[in-house]
């Protein structure tokens, strides 16, 4: 079966770093990507891992590790505006498989 | 052009009625999804089209009727949908549905209310 989990809800501090995990089991692995929904609109694309290592860009990192099924995001200097939904999807073939999102909220 | 649109914004239909979804993009992206994503959940992939072909039907009911007249436009025809339908309706794009990163661009989406 398909199985993406992450943390339902995170909080954290405005200015501070905050890591969000995703761990994965499918059946299939074309790579993984990090997408940011606010409440509302729609999902926005944040990153994109298929080699293992750490891709920077920004206040924004992701990390892969494929034999251990595990990626993070890492927000660094965090604004009240990453306020949002953040989700870890897979891509099995051509199909996104999307985990449920984590909420972030960012209090000053 | 770097953008998804989709009409309406907002949708309220009875079970009896007809309706269509549109999509639209012109950034000559040749793969189209239709997702579906209830309040609090992940979007759920519905339907792929790849090169104006329909690729994936993820076993949608045939209430939902998905079309790609030409690269550029998605529609959804929706008929006798049942409340549980109710739920905001994603259209993505992406380059090719394979292959490089490919990532998918995602419309506004269609909030979809049935009585």
């Amino acid at each position: 079966g398909q199985n993406i989990d992450q943390p339902t809800e995170m909080t954290a501090t405005e200015g501070a770093i905050v890591q969000i995990n995703c761990t994965y089991q499918t059946s299939g692995f074309n790579g993984l990507f990090w997408y940011q929904q606010h409440a509302g609109e729609a999902p926005t694309f944040l990153s994109y891992n298929v080699l293992d290592g750490l891709e920077e860009k920004g206040r924004f990192s992701s990390f892969l590790s494929r034999s251990k099924g595990y990626s993070y995001l890492l927000l660094k200097e965090l604004q009240m505006k990453d306020s949002a939904s953040y989700l870890c999807a897979v891509r099995d073939d051509n199909k996104l498989i999307f985990g449920a999102g984590t909420r972030l909220a960012v209090h000053p | 052009d770097t953008e998804v649109t989709q009409t309406p914004k907002h949708l309220v239909m009875g079970m009896t009625n007809k309706k269509s979804l549109k999509c639209e993009q012109h950034m000559g992206h040749r793969a189209m999804y239709w997702y579906k994503q209830k309040a609090k959940k992940p979007p759920e992939l519905m339907f792929v089209y790849s090169y104006e072909k329909l690729s994936i039907n993820e076993s949608v009911p045939s209430r939902f009727s998905p079309e790609c007249p030409n690269s550029s436009l998605l529609n959804l025809h929706l008929h006798a949908l049942q409340p549980e339908d109710s739920a905001l309706y994603l259209c993505a794009s992406s380059l090719r549905d394979s292959g490089g990163i490919n990532e998918q661009f995602f419309g506004p989406g269609t909030r979809l209310t049935v009585l």
